[in-house]
């Protein structure tokens, strides 16, 4: 069964500080998605990013950068420069690449608060 | 270009009752899947549909049933709700079964 750990609940950083979300996740398959999502205050889950596990190339989209590492199963978050903008609660989501469906699987997310 | 949306965006119930949602994916998308969101918790998947099938189904009770349209909207039923039923309710729409997922606002489900 696959499975997805943030074991961070909560962070706090002020404003301009670079905060890092940790990802850990578990599955028997050799192909597999992973993903980010953003759930601010409105409910709405955003798409960040989505990485099959054939691409362990680290990725960097403004402030946002992303680590994956298939030695570690992990699939880490950072956000470079916080800005208050950046406060909301982040998913990380695995799904398996079995052809019949594609279900999401995700973590407990990290709430990250951007101090002014 | 218009994202996912669903209806109602909030909704008050009391146990035993049943609840329609509805969703209405991104245009030229073909996949719906459904997802309950717990105070506090990550969505957890119910249904995936994809051209009128159902492609996958959650660890829900039968209690849980969905269905999607010929112009691709989806509906999600619950009956004899329970108090623990409570939850925003996330429609999601991807092009394809292994696609992006892109989710809508959810809808708000009170059950008192």
């Amino acid at each position: 069964a696959q499975k997805v750990t943030q074991a961070q609940t909560e962070i706090s950083v002020v404003e301009k500080e670079d905060v890092t979300l940790d990802c850990v996740y578990e599955t028997r398959d050799t192909t597999y998605y992973l993903f980010w999502y953003k759930q601010p205050p409105s409910g709405e889950l955003v798409f960040l990013i989505r990485r099959n596990s054939f691409d362990e190339q680290n990725e960097i989209s403004g402030r946002y950068s992303w680590n994956f590492q298939k030695s570690t199963s992990s699939f880490n978050f950072t956000i470079t420069a916080s800005q208050v903008v950046d406060s909301a609660v982040y998913f990380c989501a695995l799904s398996e690449a079995n052809f019949g469906n594609e279900k999401l699987t995700f973590g407990t997310g990290t709430r990250l608060t951007i101090i002014p | 270009d218009a994202g996912v949306t669903q209806s109602p965006t909030h909704l008050i119930k009391t146990r035993g009752q049943q609840v329609t949602l509805r969703c209405s994916p991104i245009s030229g998308h073909k996949s719906v899947s459904w997802y309950q969101q717990v105070l506090g918790q990550g969505p957890q998947f119910i249904f995936q549909y994809y051209e009128k099938e159902e492609r996958g189904r959650g660890n829900f009770p039968d209690r849980f049933s969905a269905r999607q349209f010929p112009n691709y909207s989806s509906e999600l039923n619950v009956n004899a709700l329970l108090l623990g039923d409570s939850a925003l309710y996330l429609c999601a729409s991807s092009l394809g079964v292994q696609e992006t997922q892109y989710f809508g606002p959810g809808t708000r489900l009170l059950v008192l």
